[in-house]
């Protein structure tokens, strides 16, 4: 098993331009979610997912899209990139919402210029 | 106020001491608690978790959660160079979302 995977691992971006962060599974997951983590502001949850078609925003979602089309995969999308998006983001799956362990991908590094 | 509060250290200890670190939290509803630990560049992995109040033993970690005065510590017995690391603590929030919620975590560097 790959885990969760996530691409790319290094990112920049000018203002103003979109991307989209892509994460997978392949442990069957039910439960997807996408973190922020900033210095001194610990992880922040921006949007999950609880099953195929079902998605949920979280603590910081604005300027933030998401989908999940199928279990495995659940990609980030900014819409209009910004200074303040500059983070580094994390990709999460667990066996379901009820389920304590969430597996984490390696992260993606993210720059707006 | 933050939900889970975290003092973000850094914490410098020479190897074989005792590390204690510690969490407070707001909200008296929270009944899972969770330590994550994250190495540098690295997603986090879970540690270990508990229920309610209590402790939980798991090698030369030990979690403890005082639901009182809603605290919960990590104590590392014998620490190593390899505990080098940055620990978060977090529990699930209220309602049946999933939705973990993180403190600021804590940077531990143990030297030899």
């Amino acid at each position: 098993n790959a885990g969760v995977t996530q691409t790319p691992k290094f990112q920049v971006l000018k203002t103003g331009q979109s991307m989209t962060l892509q994460c997978a599974q392949d442990m069957n997951h039910e439960y997807m979610s996408w973190y922020r983590q900033d210095p001194g502001m610990g992880l922040r949850l921006i949007h999950y997912s609880v099953g195929a078609g079902i998605t949920d925003q979280g603590e910081v979602p604005n300027g933030y899209n998401v989908s999940r089309s199928t279990t495995e995969d659940f990609p980030l999308r900014l819409l209009s990139a910004a200074p303040s998006q500059t983070s580094v983001y994390f990709c999460a799956s667990s066996v379901s919402r009820g389920y304590n362990e969430q597996f984490f991908g390696p992260g993606t590094r993210l720059t707006v210029l | 106020q933050k939900e889970v509060e975290q003092d973000p250290g850094p914490l410098s200890v020479p190897e074989g001491a005792i590390v204690s670190l510690n969490c407070t939290y707001s909200n008296s509803a929270f009944q899972y608690f969770m330590w994550y630990r994250q190495y540098s560049r690295k997603g986090p992995e879970l540690l270990m978790y508990t229920y309610s109040s209590g402790n939980k033993e798991d090698g030369r970690f030990t979690a403890q959660v005082d639901k009182s005065s809603k605290y919960i510590s990590l104590f590392i017995r014998d620490s190593q160079p390899s505990d080098s690391a940055t620990y978060l603590c977090a529990t699930r929030g209220s309602g049946n979302t999933g939705k973990l919620i993180f403190g600021q975590g804590t940077t531990l560097q143990v030297k030899p």
